[in-house]
């Protein structure tokens, strides 16, 4: 059974980077891709982007890509996601999950709140 | 970008009813890339269904969904308690995925 345990900062400022990663166990990391998504009373479940588990191919929200980046280390069985220049309506539950398209397993969720 | 829109927004059912939910595609959608979720309160989403009709390990046979162009319905046969949350659609067919705005089914 995979298992997803995610971490990172829970409260930043305007124009700060939201940093999050996510750590896989239980199952085989090269059986997946890796995805986040968010979740927003304004906006509802978005997804923002994932990556295959060699970091070759990455695909992200078109309106975000400008200021997310999604990276892997596969030495950990760990994947991770910058949000650059945050506003505050980037205050979401922010989830991290296993890809096939569809999305299996996903993590506890972070609440990421950007308050000045 | 697949715009999907859920109905009703809220289904009120007493327990062993049917629930029947809507999700349309703003635009033709090919089934094989139509997931649904369940979400309770302070829980992540659960997967039920993808490929518009393929059921998840350990989801019940209550649960079945179906598909008719870009029409896509969730049916629960008879509601169990445990049922009652939000619930998702999400397209998965383009580099962009997308999600519905949910129904929830609320105890009646």
């Amino acid at each position: 059974q995979v298992q997803l345990q995610q971490w990172g900062a829970g409260l930043l400022k305007p124009s700060e980077t939201l940093s999050l990663t996510c750590a896989v166990s239980g199952g085989s990391f090269s059986a997946y891709n890796w995805g986040w998504i968010r979740q927003s009373p304004r906006k509802g479940l978005e997804w923002i982007g994932e990556i295959n588990h060699s970091g070759s191919t990455i695909t992200y929200n078109p309106s975000l890509k400008s200021r997310v980046t999604i990276s892997v280390d596969t030495s950990k069985n760990q994947f991770s996601l910058k949000v650059d220049s945050v506003t505050a309506a980037d205050t979401a539950v922010y989830y991290c999950a296993s890809s096939r398209g569809a999305l299996p397993y996903w993590g506890q969720g972070t609440l990421v709140t950007v308050s000045s | 970008e697949i715009v999907l829109t859920q109905s009703p927004g809220t289904l009120s059912l007493s327990p062993g009813e049917r629930a029947t939910l809507s999700c349309r595609a703003s635009q033709s959608v090919s089934s094989s890339y139509l997931a649904w979720y369940q979400q309770k309160a302070g829980q992540a989403p659960r997967l039920l269904i993808y490929a518009a009709s393929s059921r998840t390990t350990g989801v019940p046979d209550r649960f079945s969904g179906s598909a008719s162009g870009s029409d896509f319905t969730l049916t629960i046969s008879r509601l169990e308690p445990e049922d009652f949350g939000v619930y998702y659609c999400q397209h998965y067919g383009s580099s962009a995925r997308t999600f519905g705005q949910g129904t929830t089914v609320e105890i009646k």
